[in-house]
């Protein structure tokens, strides 16, 4: 199975929301409702952000969002602040016992 | 909460194989997957794969023929090889639960292998 397609680059100031892509296939995406959202900083492991899509663990400010349309999931950051400013990383299941990761989108707080 | 811990040699030989283990703490191993992922210097994310507590495993089609991930429930440990090494496997080695098999969480705080001769 091929990587889940991110932008490379994402920016906001600010206050303004941001929102990243990730965009699969039907086997993937499209397919399950089990998308996840992981946010890295430099030298740090991967933090969850968001899960099964649209789902919040405790702790995660609720600025942090997601949401999937057909093949595209989303990740939207309103009123993105500079503790914001990261790698993020989606990630879903594909079937057959498959996990597969997008190529990551740096945030950029301007 | 649970904590993961990855352990073993931080310089591999090209052609040798990158052994790992993960000690898993506050937390049984008995239920849930456990996973295996890198990150290459600079880049993005792989998943290698997975291993059910009772000893199935699943792995990353274009890794199946290098991986083996076993699980030791009496130490609470699981553990990656992966043989035939290159410079290409050269990452930050992330171990990590995976509750329902659909997204690993949490992860470990990842130790560095290098292939070099």
């Amino acid at each position: 199975q091929s990587a889940l397609t991110q932008p490379p680059s994402a920016s906001g100031s600010p206050g303004q929301s941001v929102t990243i892509s990730c965009t699969g296939t039907s086997s993937d995406v499209g397919g399950y409702n089990y998308v996840s959202w992981y946010q890295q900083h430099p030298g740090k492991a991967p933090k969850l952000m968001i899960y099964d899509v649209s789902k919040r663990p405790s702790g995660v400010p609720d600025r942090f969002s997601g949401s999937k349309s057909g093949n595209t999931a989303s990740l939207t950051v309103s009123g993105v602040q500079a503790e914001d400013e990261a790698d993020y990383y989606c990630s879903s299941y594909a079937g057959n016992n498959i996990v597969v990761f997008g190529g990551g989108t740096k945030l950029t707080v301007l | 909460q649970v904590q993961l811990q990855e352990s073993g040699p931080g310089l591999v030989k090209p052609s040798e194989t990158l052994s790992l283990t993960c000690t898993v703490s506050g937390g049984s191993i008995n239920s849930y997957y456990w996973s295996w992922i890198r990150q290459p210097p600079g880049k993005g994310l792989e998943w290698i794969g997975y291993i059910y507590y009772s000893g199935s495993t699943n792995y990353n089609p274009s890794l199946k023929s290098r991986v083996t991930i076993s699980v030791d429930t009496s130490k609470d440990q699981f553990s990656l090889k992966l043989s035939s090494v290159t410079a290409a496997d050269t990452a930050v080695y992330y171990c990590a639960r995976d509750p329902y098999g659909v997204g690993p969480n949490p992860w470990g705080q990842g130790t560095l292998v290098t292939v070099s001769s």
